[in-house]
């Protein structure tokens, strides 16, 4: 049984599209978070929300809690932002943190 | 501010040894967590420790364990290395523990031949 159940799993877009990559969940959370991963590992955090939508740049992340969904959105996409992006959640009270399986976006230019 | 640490960046272990990962913390940041990623079970939380005490856990075997110094550096123990322990292995830290927002090290890989 996945918690965290991410979609697609690979992705190619052509630079300027507008992409979306969903986010499922199916326990109790306190906080999901999105997060980029880049060729050789390092990992950087670029939402974490609870309620509503948070915008940061080209990026914007949403979140239903009813319906237990998260959307990250990249506008105008470019070959930099070409990375594995994650969404993890903390569970109830923060007892456990989940991730999802990762969604392989290429940008090409 | 710097960001996150973690020694050794690369470590090459053979079965049944053991291997001791270190990771500091952000300054200020309270809580440090820990994270298994392999190729094929992706990322895991293995736990968390706020103020030197264990908050939470994952599902992993009690060969992993892990303390927090009163500095709020971290490090993380394997003992009885297997194959399957061969990861890439990540900390992040935080102001407060649960689902506070994260800051990630480089991560430790850890091949265990």
């Amino acid at each position: 049984k996945n918690e965290v159940e991410q979609s697609p799993q690979n992705l190619t877009a052509q630079e300027g599209e507008f992409i979306t990559i969903n986010c499922s969940y199916s326990v109790g959370i306190s906080a999901l978070h999105w997060l980029q991963q880049h060729p050789g590992g390092g990992i950087v955090s670029l939402f974490m929300l609870s309620s509503g939508k948070k915008k940061h740049g080209r990026l914007i992340a949403t979140i239903n809690i009813q319906e237990k969904h998260s959307s990250l959105h990249i506008t105008a996409s470019h070959p930099r932002d070409s990375a594995v992006y994650i969404c993890a959640v903390s569970e109830g009270t923060g007892n456990q943190f989940y991730f999802g399986t990762g969604t392989s976006l290429t940008v090409i230019p | 501010k710097a960001g996150v640490t973690q020694t050794p960046r690369y470590l090459i272990k053979t079965r049944g040894q053991q291997v001791t990962l270190s990771c500091s913390p952000i300054s200020g940041h309270r809580s440090v967590s820990w994270y298994q990623q392999t190729p094929g079970q992706g990322l895991q939380f293995l736990f968390e420790y706020f103020s030197e005490t264990q908050r939470n856990k994952g599902n992993f075997p009690g060969r992993f364990s892990g303390r927090q110094f009163s500095n709020s550096r971290s490090e993380m123990n394997v003992s009885t290395l297997e194959l399957g322990d061969s990861a890439l292995y990540l900390c992040a830290s935080s102001f407060a523990s649960g689902g506070s927002q994260r800051s990630f090290g480089p991560g430790t890989r850890l091949t265990v031949l």
